[in-house]
């Protein structure tokens, strides 16, 4: 079983609507957990980060964690066809160091 | 404030060749990473270095050294190049935050 668990998608939405963005993780003591966005041939940057469970908002990005069910989300209100891109989770596993998974490829239809 | 910053952006190496990628940050952060990045594979850590001084492997450092040169400094190195290594390879350091990392813009290259 994979550490950091994302479906590569495609996720396709149409512009204006909400895209919900998925991760599972395996270990039980991670603690942090960051969403970074990367556009083809780009480097990843960081657009979300969350440390308790709950809900965390900035602008029109929603991140959502459930330790119990050991469950990361990112929402996207409001795509945008620049929200296109592949979004990365990434949990810290207890090392000094991220694990990230494969990504998800989102589409935002205009 | 540049950031992040790697050479060469693009390398084309034939199987057995070495080089050495250059990666360097001036935001005076301790941490300093190297991934490499597949189709359909996500990041994976090769190496790290939490402080100057110090170096850890990560995920999947065979076939590969470091050398954390001075705070800014973390270059990677391909001893004897195989097709298997032919990927991205991104450096990263850690801001203020632990585990909130900068990347830089990325290396591509290929072995044949």
């Amino acid at each position: 079983q994979k550490e950091v668990e994302q479906n590569s998608g495609p996720l396709s939405v149409p512009e204006g609507a909400i895209a919900s963005l998925n991760c599972t993780y395996s270990d039980r003591v991670s603690q942090s957990f960051f969403w970074y966005r990367q556009y083809s041939g780009k480097s990843p940057e960081l657009i979300m980060s969350i440390y308790s469970n709950g809900d965390k908002e900035d602008g029109r990005f929603t991140a959502q964690l459930n330790k119990a069910s050991q469950y990361v989300s990112l929402l996207i209100r409001d795509s945008q066809p620049s929200d296109s891109a592949t979004y990365l989770c990434a949990v810290n596993t207890g090392r000094r160091a991220l694990t990230f998974g494969s990504g998800t490829r989102l589409q935002v239809q205009p | 404030n540049a950031g992040v910053t790697q050479t060469p952006k693009f390398q084309v190496l034939k199987t057995g060749q070495s080089m050495t990628l250059q990666c360097a940050q001036d935001m005076n952060h301790n941490s300093m990473y190297w991934y490499r990045q597949d189709p359909g594979m996500g990041l994976r850590l090769i190496y790290y270095s939490a402080s100057e001084g110090t170096t850890d492997k990560g995920e999947v450092p065979n076939g590969y050294n470091v050398s954390r040169l001075n705070k800014r400094e973390f270059s990677l190195r391909l001893e004897s190049a195989a097709p298997s290594q032919t990927s991205v390879y991104f450096c990263a350091s850690v801001g203020t935050s632990l585990y909130e990392q900068y990347f830089g813009p990325g290396t591509r290259l290929t072995v044949t």
